[in-house]
């Protein structure tokens, strides 16, 4: 069973506010991603890392930031969210030696007032 | 033309049925092929995965992939209300640098 976490679960906060989201792997996983997903939409793709000390931005807009000081926990900031920010966060990881099976945590639902 | 590419559906099949969900991919060098499942609210899970042509067969769950037809399916036989889910294929490209594209996923309704 993968073990990867995030928190918060939920996330109720106002417009202007600076937000980090968590997301940890205790599998030693070099690859993790960043996807957002509206309810009943597909997986957009907003940053990823190839391991320690890199990111790239995915396919999606985002501004939101994100950092890989360690291999276990890939954080993104939001510096000043907003309603369109209002989406679900799902962060994953894979080994990505042989393939790329990504194993998801349980994401993190964000409502910006 | 999206690089992955599902019908949406809905799907609706009876309880018991087979149930074939397919996906095309536009890069003919991709090289590897996952189906995963996502019940509502919930994370995507990794149910199958596949490299080579042919079929692959896990319990109730077949793989299809035919590289020449940039094709890959998959089946579930006796299908059970419990499947009842939207299903992502993703393909991992080579163009790009061996990045993964999941497509908009399928929806599985399986009727008791």
């Amino acid at each position: 069973e993968a073990d990867i976490y995030q928190t918060p679960r939920y996330l109720v906060i106002g417009t202007g506010k600076k937000i980090t989201l968590e997301c940890s792997q205790t599998m030693g996983h070099d690859k993790m991603y960043w996807y957002q997903q509206d309810p009943g939409m597909e997986l957009h793709l907003i940053h990823y890392s190839y391991g320690v000390n890199s990111t790239e931005k995915g396919d999606l807009s985002s501004e939101s930031t994100v950092s890989r000081i360690r291999t276990e926990h890939f954080p993104l900031t939001l510096e000043s969210a907003r309603p369109s920010h209002t989406s679900q966060y799902l962060c994953a990881s894979s080994e990505g030696t042989r393939s790329d099976e990504q194993f998801f945590g349980p994401g993190t639902r964000l409502t910006v007032l | 033309q999206k690089e992955v590419e599902q019908n949406s559906g809905p799907l609706s099949v009876p309880e018991g049925a087979i149930a074939s969900l397919n996906c095309t991919y536009s890069d003919r060098g991709s090289q590897s092929f996952f189906w995963y499942r996502q019940y509502s609210g919930k994370s995507p899970e990794l149910i199958m995965f596949i490299y080579s042509n042919g079929d692959k067969e896990d319990g109730r769950f077949t793989a299809q992939l035919n590289k020449a037809s940039q094709y890959v399916s998959l089946l579930i036989r006796d299908s059970q209300p419990s499947d009842s889910a939207t299903y992502l294929c993703a393909v991992t490209l080579v163009k790009g640098g061996f990045k993964t594209i999941f497509g908009a996923g399928t929806r599985l309704f399986v009727k008791a």
